[in-house]
């Protein structure tokens, strides 16, 4: 079935540095990447939504400068979060979805832990 | 907005029993309904899903059954085992897209006792 792989799974920064997760997918063509956070015993929040290409749309109330994404290819999204603080402290998640294919793959997570 | 509620927040049953977790969403135009089921540490699995034109759908012991007038949909989970114990989301594509954004549930914190 469908795979995306995401990396780092654990990553612990210091405040101020910069960090980048990778989701890529191994199998298909991702036409659409989401990118969720989600905070302990909370549900999934869509942060934005990218389409190959073109630029991401942020949901309300989430920095594009503080969390940037980049979906340059079909199989290669990123979230870089910029001059991350303690509050940025959460488990980051992305989806794919391709064109064609009714469902959403969703990679592994990515905890994020500024110090 | 889409606002979908999910029911219960937390699910204690025992091995063998059945758990039944609802969702009701506002948006009548969603026409996609996945289930994912989340361990701790770990990104959602799909388990199941259903699609508007279908009002029930079955694997193994996993259900899902929707009722699109009252706009809600349920998971189904009959002979629970101890590996079932997970956080279980709801979700619909918000607007009815092929590719949309989902709008997720609360969860659902199930827990089987042996």
């Amino acid at each position: 079935g469908a795979v995306v792989s995401q990396h780092p799974s654990r990553v612990i920064c210091k405040s101020g540095t910069s960090v980048k997760i990778e989701c890529r997918s191994l199998d298909f063509q991702a036409t659409t990447m989401f990118w969720y956070r989600q905070f302990p015993k909370q549900s999934l929040m869509l942060m934005a939504t990218s389409n190959e290409g073109s630029k991401a749309t942020y949901e309300q109330g989430v920095e594009k400068d503080k969390f940037l994404i980049n979906h340059a290819s079909l199989t290669l999204s990123t979230l870089t979060v910029t001059s991350a603080h303690p509050e940025d402290s959460s488990f980051y998640i992305c989806s794919a979805a391709s064109q064609g294919n009714y469902g959403y793959t969703f990679g592994s997570g990515t905890r994020l832990t500024v110090v | 907005g889409e606002n979908v509620e999910q029911h219960p927040s937390t699910l204690s049953v025992q091995e063998g029993d059945s758990a039944v977790i609802k969702c009701t969403y506002s948006d009548s135009a969603s026409n996609y309904f996945p289930w994912y089921k989340q361990e701790l540490g770990k990104g959602p699995q799909l388990i199941i899903d259903i699609r508007s034109n279908v009002g029930e759908k079955k694997d193994q012991r996993i259900a899902v059954t929707l009722n699109k007038t009252a706009k809600h949909f349920s998971l189904h989970i009959t002979e629970t085992q101890p590996e079932d114990s997970a956080v279980y989301f709801c979700a619909v594509n918000a607007g009815g897209t092929s590719y949309g954004k989902l709008t997720f549930g609360q969860g659902t914190i199930l827990t089987v006792h042996p």
